[in-house]
């Protein structure tokens, strides 16, 4: 069964200090993976895909398929990326994708 | 450009009573919708999808419904709400052959 694990439900970093949060999947074939963040009082929205291979907000995630893992890194945080993030797994079927548990993230002053 | 739209965005219902939560997404064709729970700790919980209109798929038994009357109408129903029923309901939409899949803003329920 596929399955998306986000071992930390809580992550507390201090502004300026590098973050990790961590996302590792189960899944048959070769998903599509992403990362939705939910910001205080806002929408669940896409932050980044893998195929995009891109930095947004000054995130980045790397796919490793060895260790089946997707952990999303910044180096420097910033108050404002206090907010629940979830990793999930997509692959063929109907668009549907498997979402983790979620980690919300609290960035200290 | 593409919206979705969800009501109401809060609800208290009592035991027992029915349930109609609606979802609609305007400036695109043919999507797939989604229905979600977001419970605290447990995540987000794909509750139903559907691929076109009159299709539903479930992907856990429950005491809840969905229906697709219109190509860009979702709709989440329950005849008789249980308190486990509480949580935050999410619909969702992407484009076929894309998997990234965009949110309403969210209707959280109550029922007591």
């Amino acid at each position: 069964a596929q399955r998306v694990t986000q071992p930390e439900k809580l992550l507390s970093v201090f502004k300026g200090a590098p973050v990790e949060l961590k996302c590792n999947y189960s899944y048959s074939g070769s998903p599509e993976l992403f990362w939705y963040v939910q910001y205080s009082r806002q929408r669940l929205q896409l932050l980044l895909r893998h195929i995009s291979r891109e930095s947004i907000k000054g995130f980045t995630a790397d796919l490793n398929k060895g260790e089946t893992s997707f952990h999303l890194k910044k180096p420097f945080a910033q108050e404002e990326d206090s907010a629940m993030y979830y990793c999930a797994a997509g692959g063929t079927s109907y668009g549907k994708l498997t979402f983790g548990q979620g980690t919300i993230l609290t960035v200290h002053p | 450009s593409q919206t979705i739209h969800q009501w109401p965005a809060t609800l208290v219902q009592p035991v027992g009573s029915p349930l109609s939560l609606e979802c609609t997404v305007e400036g695109t064709s043919n999507p797939n919708l989604y229905w979600y729970r977001q419970a605290a700790g447990r995540g987000l919980q794909l509750l139903f999808y559907s691929v076109g209109i009159g299709q539903i798929s479930s992907e856990v038994p429950q005491n809840l419904s969905a229906s697709r009357p219109q190509d860009r109408q979702f709709i989440l129903s329950s005849k008789k709400l249980l308190l486990s029923d509480s949580g935050f309901y999410l619909c969702a939409w992407s484009v076929e052959d894309r998997k990234t899949q965009y949110f309403g803003p969210g209707t959280r329920l109550l029922v007591l």
